[in-house]
């Protein structure tokens, strides 16, 4: 139980286009799920958290409008990096939780290339 | 910034046990102590979480000293499998966030399972 899925599993992208990461929980509804990025040799950042039904909640330094979160249903959220940058190239991790505990439940990450 | 401290690197030898400390001196009473580990170019996976008593599955045992103020994963017969990065966090619940904590990530503990 407790398997999140995330689509693509890779993506390489031009500067300035736009890509779109599906996060999805395939065998729990998620109330609550999450969106990291890590660098490489570094550790997990959070970047937002969204409640199904309700606008994300950017942590401090993330661009809202650069990072578009959508979590429109109990089992998938969406996020979408919008105008691209080769800075942008990153690891991207979703996780997911039910919200009667605190445990999370992670994708298995998104690698994106931006050239 | 994480609210826990663990050694960079560990090693151990395959079929022994593999005791990764984790010290959290400022954890609050409500607030729980998880664990999960990352292999390389994945998702984090969860291991076990603990509030105060001692806690085991199947995958390993935590325990939790009575000051709450550090903790110990074990992994009673490491394989190779079990070589990855182990992250100690501490779970706080966000203010308007819903019922899930936000997981904060540290640098965690490099363990090198050796033939």
């Amino acid at each position: 139980g407790a398997v999140v899925s995330q689509h693509p599993s890779r993506v390489i992208c031009k500067s300035g286009t736009s890509v779109k990461i599906e996060c999805r929980s395939l065998d729990f509804q998620a109330t609550t799920m999450f969106w990291y990025r890590q660098f490489p040799k570094q550790s997990l950042m959070l970047m937002a958290t969204s409640n199904e039904g309700s606008k994300a909640t950017y942590e401090q330094g993330v661009e809202k409008d650069k990072f578009l979160i959508n979590h429109a249903s109990l089992t998938l959220s969406t996020l979408t990096v919008t105008s691209a940058h080769p800075e942008d190239s990153s690891f991207y991790i979703c996780s997911a939780s039910t919200g009667t505990t605190d445990t999370q439940y992670f994708g298995p990450g998104t690698r994106l290339t931006v050239l | 910034d994480a609210k826990t401290t663990q050694p960079p690197s560990m090693d151990c030898a395959e079929g022994r046990a593999a005791n990764l400390p984790c010290n959290h001196s400022t954890i609050s009473g409500n607030e729980y102590v998880y664990w999960y580990r990352q292999i390389h170019s994945q998702g984090p996976q969860y291991i076990i979480h603990g509030l105060k008593n001692n806690e085991t599955n199947e995958m390993a045992s935590l325990i939790i000293t009575e000051d709450r103020k550090s903790s110990t994963l074990i992994l009673p017969h490491a394989t190779l499998r079990d070589t990855a990065v182990y992250y100690c966090i501490v779970s706080f619940r966000g203010q308007g966030s819903g019922n899930t904590g936000k997981l904060i990530f540290g640098q965690g503990t490099t363990l090198q399972v050796k033939p």
